[in-house]
């Protein structure tokens, strides 16, 4: 069974771009949650889908913003990039909705770098 | 509010000996905890979970966590450390408010290195 995908990898962005990260969760799972994880504050809660709701949101402004499809495949959207938007980007899919029942699975991740 | 907190930035241990990576928890009502482990450039992986019942937990790769309510805390333990299990080492709690969810507060994480 294939893991969580993330695409791309990695991105190379300038400030005031947008960008669009890809998450396809394991065949199966309803709930995509995003984390923002960095050196300084580490792994920081975005959002969480489940069933193409929204939720769950952390707290970031409102540039941050995603969507998930009837295919349980997500999206984030990054607009107005800054420098501290840099960072590594995680997915993570379950198959129910409640992280008590299983356990999040996540993807290796977009690193993406704002210059 | 409800958080974790990882003492140690740092852990270091030589291969066949015991290793412990602390954490400690801060949650109004029943923790439920969890711990995952981050390879270099990967996501994170599942390695265990507490959410009620026996205060050792088994999980992966020959890993356990002991639960302490009285101090709090939720270490994970392995009686015998690999080269392999170098790695950045994660403690989590489930958000206890809005019914169901896969929202997770992480601690800060702790790097454990284990030297041959």
């Amino acid at each position: 069974k294939a893991g969580v995908t993330q695409t791309p990898r990695y991105l190379i962005k300038t400030r005031g771009q947008q960008v669009t990260l890809s998450c396809s969760p394991i065949s199966g799972h309803r709930s995509v949650s995003w984390y923002q994880q960095t050196p300084g504050q580490g792994l920081q809660f975005l959002f969480e889908y489940f069933s193409e709701t929204q939720r769950n949101k952390g707290n970031f402004p409102g540039r941050f913003s995603g969507r998930q499809f009837s295919n349980s495949r997500s999206e984030m959207n990054v607009s107005t990039l800054e420098l501290g938007d840099s960072a590594l980007y995680l997915c993570a899919s379950s198959l129910e909705g409640d992280t008590l029942n299983s356990p999040l699975h996540f993807g290796n991740g977009t690193r993406l770098t704002v210059t | 509010a409800q958080s974790v907190a990882q003492p140690e930035d740092q852990v270091n241990v030589a291969e066949g000996n015991p290793l412990t990576v602390k954490c400690t928890y801060s949650v109004s009502g029943n923790p439920y905890l969890f711990w995952y482990v981050q390879y270099p450039n990967r996501g994170l992986q599942f390695l265990l979970k507490y959410i009620t019942g026996d205060n050792l937990v088994k999980g992966s790769y020959g890993f356990e966590a002991e639960f302490n309510k009285s101090q709090t805390s939720f270490h994970l333990k392995k009686p015998s450390a690999l080269v392999s299990d170098s790695a950045l080492y994660f403690c989590a709690v489930r958000v206890l408010y809005g019914g169901a969810t896969n929202k997770l507060i992480f601690g800060t994480g702790t790097l454990l290195a284990v030297q041959p």
